[in-house]
């Protein structure tokens, strides 16, 4: 039982250029989340999703997009990476929205150049 | 909407001492969920301690005890006899009922001195 897994664990990109963030979860959870942890900023909610096949837009969306084609597996994309999409980014999921407790991925540091 | 406030953005204490972290939060709702997080060095976000809203007993995990006051919207972490371990950033968060996410305060750094 691995729990909540993300790829890759650490990536430079030069500014303009695109990529993915893969997570994975093993739990079965319906809801998943993608954050971004900046210094002196806590954990800021970017999409998240209810269920297979839907997404919705947390506090700070834009620049990324999302995908969940499967239930265990939430993609985050940054189509023209900037600067200020430096970052630690971190998944997670729940068996239910806001009651059930959160559990995270290891995180993915993105330097943006 | 519901905010999360953590005044002390960093606290120290002795190892074996007790150190108390804060946290308020504001909100119309009457249930609720409350959380305490606990992100170590390795950056990998750990779940401490969990309290419903709806029961008066506060929540205890071994060394880590809460003390929620529903009136005034406070939920403080109590760590007792404190570990280098301990060492972390801890962020509470709220969850509202609904289909709503965790809203997270900014986390409060502990330092454990030797």
């Amino acid at each position: 039982n691995a729990g909540v897994t993300q790829t890759p664990k650490f990536r430079v990109l030069k500014t303009g250029q695109s990529m993915t963030l893969l997570c994975a979860q093993d739990m079965n959870h319906e809801y998943m989340y993608w954050y971004r942890q900046d210094p002196g900023m806590g954990l800021r909610l970017i999409h998240y999703s209810v269920g297979e096949g839907t997404t919705a837009k947390g506090e700070v969306p834009d620049g990324y997009n999302v995908s969940r084609l499967k239930k265990q597996n939430f993609l985050l994309g940054l189509e023209s990476a900037a600067p200020s999409q430096t970052s630690v980014y971190f998944c997670a999921s729940s068996y239910s929205t806001g009651r059930g407790a959160q559990y995270f991925g290891p995180g993915t540091r993105l330097l943006v150049l | 909407a519901q905010t999360v406030t953590q005044s002390q953005p960093e606290m120290s204490v002795q190892e074996a001492e007790t150190v108390t972290l804060s946290c308020t939060y504001d909100t119309s709702e009457s249930d609720y969920y409350l959380f305490w997080y606990k992100q170590p060095p390795s950056r990998q976000m750990i779940l401490v301690i969990r309290q419903e809203a709806y029961k008066q007993q506060n929540a205890t995990e071994n060394r880590f005890s809460v003390n929620f006051q529903k009136a005034a919207k406070s939920f403080s972490l109590k760590i007792s006899d404190s570990q280098l371990g301990d060492a972390a950033m801890y962020f509470c968060a709220y969850a509202g009922s609904g289909n709503t996410p965790l809203v997270f305060g900014k986390g409060t750094r502990l330092s454990v001195i030797a």
